[in-house]
């Protein structure tokens, strides 16, 4: 079974500290997509990478794809409180599985 | 309208009632899925529609009944619900090529599920 592990569950950080959350798993990704929740609505696509060791910027926002496809990290710098939310992280199955595995997702809140 | 919309957006049951959740998606996707959302779990996938076809079903009780009329509209119907069915119902709908499922999902608000 495969399964994608987030870390951490939580963070509470102050605004202007950076961070950084992990999805990892010990299978092979043909791709993997970041999410951002708010409260009271559904996901919201960020990101996809598919080439291992990709590196993507949106804004504030780095995503890497790690070299074996296992893993992903998303660094927030300088976070802001409209960064407040849950992060999930999806991997698209490689070969002719390409269904979607989630991880829990990282609650992130960011106080001004 | 733009999106993914759903109605309701909040749904009080009781264990007896029958209702239905909608989704209406306007971006012109060819696949539509549910998903429920639980505490502490992982997204888990109900149901997915393919050109209007349903080519997954992920071992959902039969008390959950999808349909799809086109490639626009999903909808959920339930009856005589669990009290642990209470979840947020997501639906999402991508644009697929051949069997290649499950590209960037586009999702809707949801419908917050209370079963009492």
């Amino acid at each position: 079974t495969q399964l994608l592990e987030q870390s951490p569950q939580f963070l509470s950080i102050q605004e202007g500290e950076n961070l950084t959350v992990y999805c990892n798993s010990s299978s092979v990704f043909s791709s993997l997509q970041w999410y951002r929740q708010e409260p009271g609505e559904g996901p919201v696509l960020l990101v996809t990478v598919v080439t291992g060791g990709e590196v993507k910027k949106l804004k504030r926002l780095t995503f890497q794809f790690g070299d074996a496809r296992k893993d992903s990290s998303l660094h927030i710098t300088a976070a802001q409180p409209g960064d407040t939310g849950l992060y999930l992280c999806a991997g698209a199955g490689a070969g002719n599985n390409r269904k979607l595995i989630w991880g829990l997702g990282t609650s992130l809140a960011v106080n001004p | 309208e733009t999106g993914v919309t759903q109605t309701p957006r909040h749904l009080v049951m009781g264990m007896t009632n029958k209702k239905s959740l909608k989704c209406e998606q306007h971006l012109g996707h060819n696949a539509m899925y549910w998903y429920k959302q639980s505490a502490k779990k992982p997204l888990e996938l109900m149901f997915v529609y393919n050109f209007k076809e349903q080519t997954e079903n992920n071992s959902v009780p039969s008390r959950f009944s999808p349909e799809c009329p086109n490639s626009s509209h999903l909808f959920l119907h339930l009856h005589t619900l669990q009290p642990e069915d209470s979840a947020l119902y997501l639906c999402a709908s991508s644009q697929e090529w051949g069997r290649a499922f499950y590209n960037e999902q586009f999702f809707g608000p949801g419908t917050r599920l209370t079963v009492l």
